[in-house]
């Protein structure tokens, strides 16, 4: 069965550091994998997704994320962290049409 | 603008009570979902439908039934509301080869 494991429940950083959020898949075949954001009191919002074509896949805001296929990891990043960045994060694996959530990850940013 | 609307945005019912919670999309989706939020576990699939009058579980349909009459409705309805779903419920559609669009989500509290 499809599932992601975000490694992470609470990550802190600093305004202006980067942004590292962990995110590992399990799949039996090549995954088609999301990062939602949702911040405080509002829907959900896609960030990026990866659908097989190129690995390293840049989404809205200054994120990415890379795939890694020996690693079964699905890592979303950001070189320099926003106030407006703190929120939950979201990876998500599709399996047939149905989304699978991970458990999410707040990042909260300090000043 | 395409959207998915939920009826309610917060709602509040006594135990026991049977509660619908209702879902719009706009986009002529064949596929809609129900989730249901709680922090630290993310979202998890209550049922979801991949075509008129089609229904099937997710991975916590207990206590759950839902009804899709028209194509662009999807209801989920609780048939005696206890407090333990008392939760976030979002909606959601999707179209193979298109996005998954969610709602704003209905803030159900059970008392």
């Amino acid at each position: 069965a499809q599932s992601v494991t975000q490694l992470d429940s609470h990550v802190s950083v600093s305004e202006g550091t980067p942004v590292l959020l962990r995110c590992n898949y399990s799949s039996s075949y090549s995954p088609s994998l999301f990062w939602y954001v949702q911040h405080p009191n509002k829907g959900l919002q896609l960030l990026l997704k990866y659908t097989s074509a190129a690995t390293l896949v840049k989404g809205i805001n200054g994120f990415e994320a890379e795939f890694k296929k020996s690693e079964t990891s699905f890592h979303l990043t950001k070189p320099s962290a926003h106030m407006s960045d703190a929120a939950e994060y979201f990876c998500v694996v599709v399996n047939t049409d149905k989304l699978i959530f991970g458990t999410g990850t707040r990042l909260q940013v300090f000043p | 603008d395409v959207k998915v609307t939920q009826s309610s945005r917060y709602l509040v019912k006594r135990t026991g009570e049977k509660v619908f919670l209702e879902c719009v999309q706009d986009m002529d989706h064949e596929n809609m979902f129900w989730y249901r939020q709680d922090p630290g576990l993310g979202l998890r699939l209550i049922y979801f439908s991949y075509d008129v009058k089609m229904k099937e579980k997710g991975d916590i349909p207990e206590g759950y039934s839902v009804s899709r009459e028209k194509k662009e409705r999807f209801s989920l309805i609780l048939e005696s509301a206890s407090t333990n779903q008392t939760s976030m419920y979002l909606c959601a559609s999707s179209s193979s080869g298109d996005g998954y669009t969610f709602g704003s989500g209905t803030r159900l509290t059970v008392v």
